[in-house]
């Protein structure tokens, strides 16, 4: 496995459902950010773990929770969702002070869908 | 005012054709400038990468960043129909998590 391994790929829950997204990178890597990406809208930041310390949530709603259990791995706890909800769900990665490459890796995604 | 404003498209131009893509924005702190590239039902890819101001060129890809004007471009020369995705600029201050845009559509005709 290399890169940025996001699962499930596609996910449809209704909204009493409780569920979670798994991201995991192989890069070694010291930061993971969750991004949200809907249609004709810019990538929505959600949450950044730094060092397995979350270090920004920008007023996300409590229905979604993270998880980050070590620098490798990042979890996304989703209850009680809206409609609204549904969108791109994004995970990425970034060593955090190389500014020689300041970019992120990006997961494929999971295409999350609220019924 | 958004931080960060991208003309969401969709451009298409004929194969071969030299394609601009450009964003502005408004926060004079970025320091850090990206190119993303997304097809369908895939995760953003980097392209290009640029850290103040000048250009950068890699293949058929140049990127420019005009810090005076709050501008950047990324410039596709002979396109290819491979190269329909769409393209997000991004940038950041190094102090906190990148900004997007919310990218421009491309579509290379054959």
């Amino acid at each position: 496995e290399t890169g940025v391994t996001q699962t499930p790929r596609h996910l449809v829950m209704g909204m009493t459902n409780k569920k979670s997204l798994k991201c995991e990178q192989h890069l070694g890597h010291n930061a993971m950010y969750w991004y949200k990406q809907s249609a004709k809208k810019p990538l929505e930041l959600m949450f950044v773990y730094s060092l397995e310390e979350r270090v920004e949530n920008n007023s996300v709603p409590s229905r979604f929770s993270p998880e980050c259990p070590n620098s490798s791995h990042l979890f996304l706890h989703l209850h009680t969702l809206q409609p609204e909800d549904s969108a791109l769900y994004l995970c990425a990665s970034s060593q955090v002070g190389d500014t020689s490459n300041y970019g992120y890796t990006f997961g494929s995604g999971t295409r999350l869908t609220v019924v | 005012q958004k931080e960060v404003e991208q003309d969401p498209g969709p451009l298409s131009v004929p194969e071969g054709a030299i394609v601009s893509l450009n964003c502005t924005y408004s926060n004079s702190a970025f320091q850090y400038f990206m190119w993303y590239r997304q097809y369908s039902r895939k995760g953003p890819e980097l392209l290009m990468y640029t850290y103040s101001s000048g250009n950068k060129e890699d293949g058929r890809f140049t990127a420019q960043v005009d810090k005076s004007s709050k501008y950047i471009s990324l410039f596709i020369r002979d396109s290819q129909p491979s190269d329909s995705a769409t393209y997000l600029c991004a940038m950041g201050t190094g102090r906190r998590a990148l900004t997007f845009g919310s990218g421009t559509r491309l579509q290379v005709q054959p």
